[in-house]
């Protein structure tokens, strides 16, 4: 239990799908990333949220787009997709984003996203 | 640029010492990290590193090289469960902190 619950684990979508991945964080963390990992390839930064603001958008093509409604939540809409975005897509929180570099993020299960 | 390379997969046996090493060129280094990741969950932190030296925790150990741009991790003692992904990763301090990951070396541990 990392304290980081994402949901769905497993998504399977067509490509004119709209559907939503979820990341609950229970740690007090002011900073919520989404990163997406595919097969053999490193993590990559996708999104960053510090205080519910938008701080990095790492660009990503406009079919994903995320929403932090508070600094527990944080949402990742998706439509439109493309089979190439089949892959795990990970949420992570960490205490602040940019003030201190030794701080670990923790990251949740992750959402396995197959593109039909 | 911004770039880290590290092994893709490894081999050990059980009860041995096994040393992952890390390779990163970066501009705007501000720490080095250490995950480990079982096939199906969350990525796990283990360590960091920001000063040059050995740093100890149990039957992990992480080494960091600033001037040759190196790390390494070093598990003991292995153990059948200690078989996972084990992912370096660099914090790049360009105005803001940003992990940037390497791809990961998948590692088995045999009887």
């Amino acid at each position: 239990e990392t304290g980081v619950t994402q949901t769905p684990r497993h998504l399977v979508m067509g490509m004119t799908n709209k559907k939503s991945l979820k990341c609950e964080q229970h740690l007090g963390h002011n900073a919520m990333y989404w990163y997406k990992q595919s097969a053999k390839k490193p993590l990559e930064l996708m999104f960053v949220y510090s205080l519910e603001e938008r701080v990095e958008n790492n660009s990503v093509p406009s079919r994903f787009s995320p929403e932090c409604p508070n600094s527990s939540h944080l949402f990742l809409h998706l439509h439109t997709l493309q089979p190439e975005d089949s892959a795990l897509y990970l949420c992570a929180s960490s205490q602040d984003w940019a003030d201190i570099s030794n701080q670990p993020q923790h990251f949740g299960d992750g959402t396995r996203l197959s593109i039909l | 640029g911004q770039n880290i390379d590290q092994p893709t997969e490894m081999t050990a046996t059980e009860g041995a010492i096994v040393q992952i090493n890390c390779t990163y060129q970066t501009s705007g280094f501000n720490g080095l990290f250490w995950y480990q990741q079982h096939a199906g969950e969350a990525p796990t932190f283990l360590s960091y590193n920001v000063l040059d030296g050995l740093e100890e925790k149990g039957r992990f150990s992480s080494f960091l090289s600033r001037s040759k741009g190196y790390s390494y991790l070093l598990l003991k003692e292995l153990q059948m469960k200690d078989s996972a992904s084990y992912l370096c990763a660099f914090m790049f301090s360009g105005g803001y902190n940003k992990l940037i990951f390497g791809a990961g070396t998948r590692l088995a541990v045999h009887p």
